[in-house]
């Protein structure tokens, strides 16, 4: 089974500043690679597919890069939105048990 | 896009048995396989079940294979989830979850797929 790592657990990044979050793979995915974000008191909600396209309604500054075994999830300008926890997720591999990272954090510093 | 509404959930003691319902709208349910991820308190996202567009394949975690079934009617554009013989480390909130796939529609399981559609999810606590 493929396991999913995301660093760090929290990040603490100010209003305005960019926010780089990590994903890790224990094998490789190649580019069936998700990006989710709950906010406080919500369900996930579907950001990033496929490393880098984004989902209808996700705004330019959510940007994914990666392939392979490494990901990254940038946010750039951070709003008061986008204080969440977010989660990667692969998807290579079939059944989905443990698909999803233990997620990152972001919080306002 | 779609809207899923979650609901059945509520107390249930050790052992007992509950029925949760995930109601869809805005795209043709029979087309889409569905799944069930459920989240612990304070902890992150579980995959727990899926079920194909017609209904015929699904598939389960370890952890609660022969205790949780899923299934649906398309007729009602309704996802199911029926949860027997609880345990206390199921209390989590289960959303219901389209799987989806680049613009194709993802109908079979066994195939890969992101969820690009969640509802708000129903909470399931398990305790005496």
């Amino acid at each position: 089974e493929i396991v999913m790592t995301q660093s760090p657990a929290t990040l603490s990044v100010s209003p305005g500043e960019r926010a780089t979050l990590s994903c890790r793979a224990s094998q490789s995915v190649s580019t069936y690679l998700a990006w989710y974000q709950q906010r406080p008191g919500q369900a996930p909600r579907l950001l990033i597919y496929g490393v880098s396209t984004r989902a209808t309604g996700i705004p330019a500054r959510f940007s994914g890069s990666g392939s392979g075994t490494e990901f990254t999830l940038t946010i750039s300008s951070l709003q008061p939105e986008d204080f969440a926890v977010y989660y990667c997720q692969q998807y290579k591999d079939w059944p989905p048990l443990y698909s999803f990272g233990q997620g990152t954090k972001l919080e306002i510093k | 896009e779609g809207q899923l509404l979650e609901s059945g959930g509520g107390l249930v003691q050790p052992g007992g048995s509950l029925r949760l319902s995930c109601v869809c709208s805005g795209f043709t349910f029979s087309n889409s396989a569905m799944n069930w991820v459920r989240q612990a308190p304070g902890k992150g996202l579980e995959w727990v079940s899926a079920i194909s567009g017609g209904g015929a394949s699904t598939e389960y975690a370890d952890s609660v294979k022969g205790r949780l079934t899923i299934s649906r009617d398309n007729s009602k554009n309704t996802l199911f989830l029926q949860m027997n013989s609880l345990r206390a480390e199921d209390t989590a909130v289960y959303y219901c979850a389209k799987a989806a796939y680049r613009s194709a529609v993802v109908t079979a399981l066994g195939v890969r797929y992101y969820m690009d559609v969640w509802g708000k999810g129903t909470t399931v606590t398990v305790s005496s």
